[in-house]
């Protein structure tokens, strides 16, 4: 069975563009949560999805918003980017909601900003 | 203050040897605890959960919880190179999983 997969691996944008990455999940999987990864925070929980649905929410800016489509694919957008969005960005899934089953993860998309 | 707290290392220790990692928290709410492993670019991958204060083993790895002291603990037994990773703990105290920064592992041959 395929694990989670994060397209692009590694991008590099300079300050105020705006950014789309996908997350594929585990074929049945329901769930994806996103995390935001960094030396000095560690890993910061973003938002999950259920079922096309968001479920939960991190402490982030509005810039970051999510989606997921009916197929469990999902993407993250952060929008008007800041050099302090320079992170690891990683998604997981799991078959039922994050906070009742086993998260797996993807590699992480690399995002630098300049 | 963070609600959990990880020495971020980095941690050196001969192969054979027994590695402890650790993790304190504030929130007495924390329920069910986790520690994952992340290799160099990889993301990270469930070792051990467990929900009860108490020991819980897998192999050479021991899970440990102590909710009256709000401290959990990693012990890696006759440790080997190919343990070197990043280890981070994680709980749940309200559907979200909040972690702890990481702890970077080196085991020498």
């Amino acid at each position: 069975k395929a694990g989670v997969t994060q397209t692009p691996r590694y991008l590099i944008k300079t300050r105020g563009q705006q950014v789309t990455l996908s997350c594929s999940p585990i074929s049945g999987h329901r769930s994806v949560s996103w995390y935001q990864q960094t030396p000095g925070q560690g890993l910061q929980f973003l938002f999950e999805y259920f079922s096309e649905t968001q479920r939960n929410k991190g402490n982030f800016p509005g810039r970051f918003s999510g989606r997921q489509f009916s197929n469990s694919r999902s993407e993250m957008n952060v929008s008007t980017l800041e050099l302090g969005d320079s992170a690891l960005y990683l998604c997981a899934s799991s078959l039922a909601p994050a906070s009742t089953d086993t998260q797996y993860f993807g590699p992480g998309t690399r995002l630098t900003v300049l | 203050q963070k609600e959990v707290e990880q020495d971020p290392g980095p941690l050196s220790v001969p192969e054979g040897a027994i590695v402890s990692l650790n993790c304190t928290y504030s929130n007495s709410a924390f329920q069910y605890f986790m520690w994952y492993r992340q290799y160099s670019r990889k993301g990270p991958e469930l070792l051990m959960y467990t929900y009860s204060s108490g020991n819980k083993e897998d192999g050479r790895f021991t899970a440990q919880v102590d909710k009256s002291s709000k401290y959990i603990s990693l012990f890696i037994r006759d440790s080997q190179p190919s343990d070197s990773a990043t280890y981070l703990c994680a709980m749940i105290p309200d559907e979200k999983l909040t972690f702890g920064t990481g702890t970077r592992l080196t085991i020498i041959p």
